[in-house]
């Protein structure tokens, strides 16, 4: 079965950087794009950034582009976001997910529990 | 892309057929996705390419459309598709979703 097991979420200040681990077991991890989707509290859906299968690929939502960084580690199965300068509006449950093809289709067939990022001082 | 689903929210009942829409701000396609979310819980993919039933999702869901609207259709209802419904695009990224259909009792 496919596992995805996110981690590094924590309480931080505005400015401040986290990073975010994602990992992964039950399938070929460096086959499949994957990606970083958040939700704030009663809030929707809002797609963060993708990475192809191989890394060389990425690609991010322009409310991230240029402070958040998407890598992976296609030996040890983990995805990372490296987050910087943080912001109030970037508090939200963290998902990380699974893409069915290697280079980003957009379509997410698992999805991992979530991880809580709260920016505040 | 911009995704719009109707209504944010209805009420029905065990038994009821219910209907939820989404209309994207552009042509998509086909390139339409549901997934269903649970209080406190991950999304789940459970209609991808407008159409399709992920693998073990009962066949009481079903989806249609084309181009800019969609549907998700939910016959039959039970107790556990009490949840919040998530259309999302893939088409071209930037990714999108609509803001959710809240199923309540």
């Amino acid at each position: 079965d496919v596992q995805l097991l996110e981690s590094g979420g924590a309480l931080v200040h505005p400015g401040g950087s986290l990073r975010l681990s994602c990992a992964a077991s039950g399938f070929t991890f460096n086959n499949y794009a994957m990606t970083w989707v958040r939700q704030a509290r009663g809030a929707g859906l809002e797609w963060v950034a993708s990475m192809s299968g191989s890394g060389d690929k990425t690609y991010y939502g322009d409310s991230v582009r240029g402070r958040f960084t998407i890598s992976r580690d296609n030996v040890k199965n983990t995805l990372f976001l490296h987050m910087n300068n943080l912001r109030g509006e970037d508090t939200a449950i963290y998902f990380c997910a699974k893409d069915v093809d290697p280079d980003d289709y957009g379509l997410f067939d698992s999805w991992g529990q979530g991880t809580l990022v709260t920016v505040s001082s | 892309i911009q995704m719009t689903q109707s209504p944010s929210s209805l009420s029905a009942s065990i038994g009821d057929t219910v209907t939820i829409t989404c209309r994207a701000s552009q042509n998509i396609d086909s390139y339409l996705n549901w997934y269903q979310q649970k209080p406190e819980k991950a999304p789940q993919l459970l209609i991808f390419a407008t159409s399709n039933l992920q693998s073990g999702v009962p066949s009481r869901f079903s989806g249609s459309g084309s181009g800019t609207l969609f549907t998700l259709t939910i016959a039959s209802l039970q107790r556990e598709d009490f949840a919040t419904y998530f259309c999302q695009h893939s088409f071209l990224n930037p990714w999108t979703f609509g803001q959710g259909t809240k199923v309540e009792i």
